[in-house]
């Protein structure tokens, strides 16, 4: 089975602070995406990435930058967080092209 | 850009009934794909059923199937025989493959947050 694992279930910054969200999938996949999940939002894509240092914008990146320096690895960086980046983060992965695309269990960060 | 949208933000029925979530889209593509996802309370997101727009004939898994309605740009799930364990959100969702070779973009509508009562 396809494995997606986000380094942290729960996680509380104080604003300002650097903020890096960790995801690694097990599975090879060349595409990995970073959404915001709100209530009556959706899912809002962030960021993603189709291969190695490989990145393009989503819907709402301002605020956030990814890294990508390993193709199982995908992080999402807040620079400075801010309260109204309180949220659940998910991180996803899939193989190019066309393919469903498989999730992590979720990071809820509160910044505070 | 794409866009989808789920206009239901909250269903409920009783066990064993029949139920239809709504998602309409918005593109200008010709060959593409859409999911519907499900994102039961220990928040794990699981494909439920996924269509290809260049296949005429609607997609079904099981008690799961699809309304998709091209020219209308309606992508509709229905549940039959609902069960308590298919309380969830469900999310549509519609893959852009862009205009960069093997980049993908998934975009997601609101959200239908589904109960199934017993």
């Amino acid at each position: 089975d396809v494995k997606v694992t986000q380094s942290s279930r729960y996680l509380v910054k104080r604003t300002g602070e650097k903020v890096f969200l960790e995801c690694v999938q097990d599975m090879d996949h060349e595409n990995m995406f970073w959404y915001r999940q709100d209530p009556g939002l959706g899912l809002r894509l962030i960021y993603f990435s189709y291969d190695v240092k490989m990145k393009e914008k989503g819907d709402i990146p301002e605020g956030y930058s990814v890294s990508r320096e390993k193709k199982e690895r995908f992080s999402l960086i807040l620079e400075s967080a801010s309260t109204n980046q309180t949220s659940m983060y998910l991180c996803a992965s899939s193989l190019a092209p066309r393919t469903e695309a498989f999730f992590g269990q979720g990071t809820r960060l509160t910044v505070v | 850009a794409q866009t989808v949208t789920q206009s239901q933000p909250e269903m409920s029925v009783q066990e064993a009934e029949t139920v239809t979530l709504s998602c309409t889209y918005d593109t200008s593509e010709n060959n593409y794909y859409l999911f519907w996802y499900k994102q039961p309370p220990s928040r794990q997101m699981i494909l439920v059923i996924r269509q290809e727009a260049y296949k005429q004939q609607n997609a079904t898994e099981n008690r799961f199937s699809v309304n998709f309605q091209k020219a209308a740009k309606s992508f509709s799930l229905k549940i039959s025989d609902s069960q308590l364990g298919d309380t969830a959100m469900y999310f549509c969702a519609f893959l852009d493959t862009g205009v960069i070779q093997g980049a993908q973009k998934l975009v997601f509508g609101q959200g239908t947050r589904l109960t199934i009562n017993p």
